[in-house]
């Protein structure tokens, strides 16, 4: 299984809604990335986890809450989020050491914020 | 710094070779990257190459790595209209370890 599935695949939310994204691997990387993506730009890196733990936040507004309850899962939590946060999130995984870097990602989630 | 470079669009006719190209900054990468993206899809790893190779095949893609120049290169041999996508060049960072994408080069295969 070389899959990492993202749900939901769209999703459409108020600015005073709360709702999460959900992402799964079962290759048993031990690295998981949660990324933003604009139209016709390269992905943006929002927040990395490392054996379960928040290793990188590259100051992501507090609107959007990562959680990582075991080694397969990970979830974006999402709250008062503005029109502009509209995007592709992609979720993504890559194993520790060696080619380390090697991300697998999901089909993402179209967010769309009214 | 951690630069990468890409041309924007190339447009080529169904059954010609495509070559993207690449150019990075950052020179102590261990291996490069690249990604395809269909539309309202994720990125899906196509190839990567290792920094102390020059060349890697497979099936119809060729890499090709220039380390003196910093220039990587993808060449889609038969190119066909499911190769209409976006690619990304990338490398993992050396300071740390994430990936840097280039902007993406549109790749138009007409028929």
């Amino acid at each position: 299984d070389t899959e990492v599935t993202q749900t939901p695949k769209h999703l459409v939310m108020g600015m005073t809604n709360k709702k999460s994204l959900k992402c799964e691997q079962h290759m048993g990387h031990r690295a998981m990335y949660w990324y933003k993506q604009k139209a016709k730009k390269p992905p943006e890196l929002m927040f990395v986890y490392s054996y379960e733990k928040l290793s990188i936040n590259e100051s992501v507004p507090s609107r959007f809450s990562p959680e990582c309850p075991n080694s397969s899962l990970l979830n974006l939590h999402l709250h008062a989020l503005q029109p502009e946060d509209s995007a592709l999130y992609l979720c993504a995984s890559s194993p520790l050491g060696g080619r380390n870097t090697e991300a697998f990602f999901g089909q993402g989630t179209r967010l769309t914020v009214v | 710094g951690e630069d990468v470079e890409q041309s924007l669009f190339l447009s080529v006719r169904e059954g010609d070779s495509s070559v993207i190209n690449c150019t990075y900054t950052d020179s102590s990468s261990t291996y490069l990257y690249w990604y395809k993206q269909e539309p309202g899809a994720g990125l899906q790893l196509l190839t990567y190459i290792f920094s102390n190779m020059d060349m890697k095949q497979d099936q119809r893609l060729t890499v090709l790595l220039n380390k003196k120049d910093k220039h990587l290169s993808l060449r889609i041999a038969d190119t066909q209209t499911g190769d209409s996508a976006i690619y990304f060049c990338s490398h993992g960072s050396s300071n740390t370890g994430k990936l840097i994408f280039g902007q993406g080069t549109t790749l138009q295969v007409k028929p």
